[in-house]
């Protein structure tokens, strides 16, 4: 397996631009999140979905889109990139949809900057 | 409101010292979980512990230990003798009953040969 995988690894956008992070996990994994690192503010919650089909927002949803159309894709969308969405993106995966016993397990991260 | 503080930002230890990473919580719910996980300077996250509410046993990992004391909402990890390699930013997170993640600011750990 090569677990959560995530492309691309490096990205810079100007202001206004949109762009897609791709986020891919071959675990058959219900449950797949998308998070942002910023300094000092730890790993924050921007969308997830507990199934194919199904998304929700998470604490700092403004400006991205998501969708699920399948069980291993989970492509997070920058509409019009601003200078604070500069940050570190991280996809993460766990087994169940519904659970809050199960582990995440995270992909290795996009860096993402906006000039 | 769900919310987990690691008030320590910066430690910075000398190889083979003794250290503590402090993690408080705050949860209305009476079942949830704890992690940590640690991301070393490639960035990654990499999962350490997972510990339930109902179970209060201090875990052992090797070099590694977490003691969880509910009774003051706290799950504080500890590395003993540590070394270059333990240094990374280390992350304590709670799951709450929707399963959603919340993670504290994190503590960077410095050790220095």
């Amino acid at each position: 397996n090569a677990g959560v995988t995530q492309t691309p690894k490096f990205q810079v956008l100007k202001t206004g631009q949109s762009m897609t992070l791709q986020c891919a996990q071959d675990m058959n994994h219900e449950y797949m999140s998308w998070y942002r690192q910023d300094p000092g503010m730890g790993l924050r919650l921007i969308h997830y979905s507990v199934g194919a089909g199904i998304t929700d927002q998470g604490e700092v949803p403004n400006g991205y889109n998501v969708s699920r159309s399948t069980t291993e894709d989970f492509p997070l969308r920058l509409l019009s990139a601003a200078p604070s969405q500069t940050s570190v993106y991280f996809c993460a995966s766990r087994v169940r949809g519904r659970s809050f016993t199960d582990t995440q397990y995270f992909g290795p991260g996009t860096r993402l900057t906006v000039l | 409101a769900q919310k987990v503080t690691q008030a320590q930002t910066e430690i910075s230890v000398v190889e083979k010292e003794d250290v503590t990473l402090d993690c408080v919580y705050e949860t209305r719910d009476t079942t949830y979980y704890l992690f940590w996980y640690k991301q070393p300077p490639s960035g990654e996250l990499v999962f350490l512990i997972r510990r339930n509410s109902f179970d209060e046993q201090n875990e052992i990992s090797g070099r590694y230990s977490w003691n969880f004391q509910k009774s003051t909402s706290s799950f504080n990890f500890t590395i003993t003798a540590s070394q270059v390699v333990d240094s990374a930013v280390y992350f304590c997170a709670l799951s709450e009953a929707e399963g959603k993640l919340i993670f504290g600011q994190g503590t960077e750990l410095s050790v220095k040969p």
